[in-house]
């Protein structure tokens, strides 16, 4: 079966250095998400990605946040100033057709702010 | 906005019992339902979900889920567990219309299946 894969699996980075979390969605799909899990915290959604511009994002996704699709199968999370509390789990997602359409899950990135 | 409630922090079952998995959401208009489950070490699979018709729908792995409409619940149930079935559980919803395509999730439920 088809895989959503994510790279790093473990990601440390320095308090205000940027990161790029890598994403290949399922080759056929064409809707793109990003969510964390802040240890201990529900899974949050953090930005929709269709058609080569983001559909909606989270009141979390502020402008320290920024996705790309840079080519015909990455798809890209870059932090650009990284915080403490962005130390999370980061999922990748993607859909064949948004409405409700099951979303498949990568493994995640862990994500450490030292 | 959507919300979404489990009333089970940590579920610890012996095999063979059954298993009933709270989730409530609240959303005043049409929603896509859904179970995600989160195996030790692995990514969130589907476990079943919910659009439309029939209100109790079967998943994989024997687990199936009842939609009450007027209860706004979705719970999961399964009739016996085995040990492999240890994992946390994920309730979540996605609203009909516009372009509301995000999963909200609950805070998920563990399970642990002693053998």
């Amino acid at each position: 079966e088809p895989e959503v894969t994510q790279t790093p699996s473990h990601q440390v980075t320095q308090m205000g250095q940027e990161v790029i979390l890598r994403c290949v969605p399922i080759s056929n799909h064409l809707y793109f998400y990003w969510y964390r899990q802040i240890l201990g915290q529900k899974v949050e959604f953090l930005v929709s990605f269709y058609n080569n511009e983001i559909s909606e994002k989270s009141e979390i996704f502020d402008d320290q946040f920024s996705v790309e699709r840079p080519d015909g199968s990455n798809f890209t999370l870059k932090i650009r100033s990284t915080k403490l509390e962005d130390s999370a789990m980061y999922f990748c997602a993607s859909s064949e057709e948004g409405g409700g359409q099951p979303q498949h899950f990568g493994d995640g990135t862990r994500l450490s702010i030292l | 906005a959507q919300s979404v409630s489990q009333h089970n922090h940590h579920v610890i079952l012996s095999e063979a019992a059954s298993l009933e998995l709270g989730c409530n959401y609240s959303y005043g208009g049409t929603v896509n339902l859904f179970w995600y489950v989160q195996y030790p070490g692995q990514h969130l699979q589907l476990l079943l979900k919910y659009f439309s018709g029939d209100p109790l729908v079967k998943g994989i792995k024997g687990f199936e889920a009842e939609f009450i409409k007027s209860k706004f619940s979705f719970n999961l149930r399964k009739p016996s567990v085995q040990w492999s079935d240890t994992a946390e559980y994920f309730c979540a919803v996605t609203t009909s219309g516009g372009s509301n395509y995000k999963l909200t999730f609950g805070k998920g439920t563990l399970l642990t299946v002693n053998p």
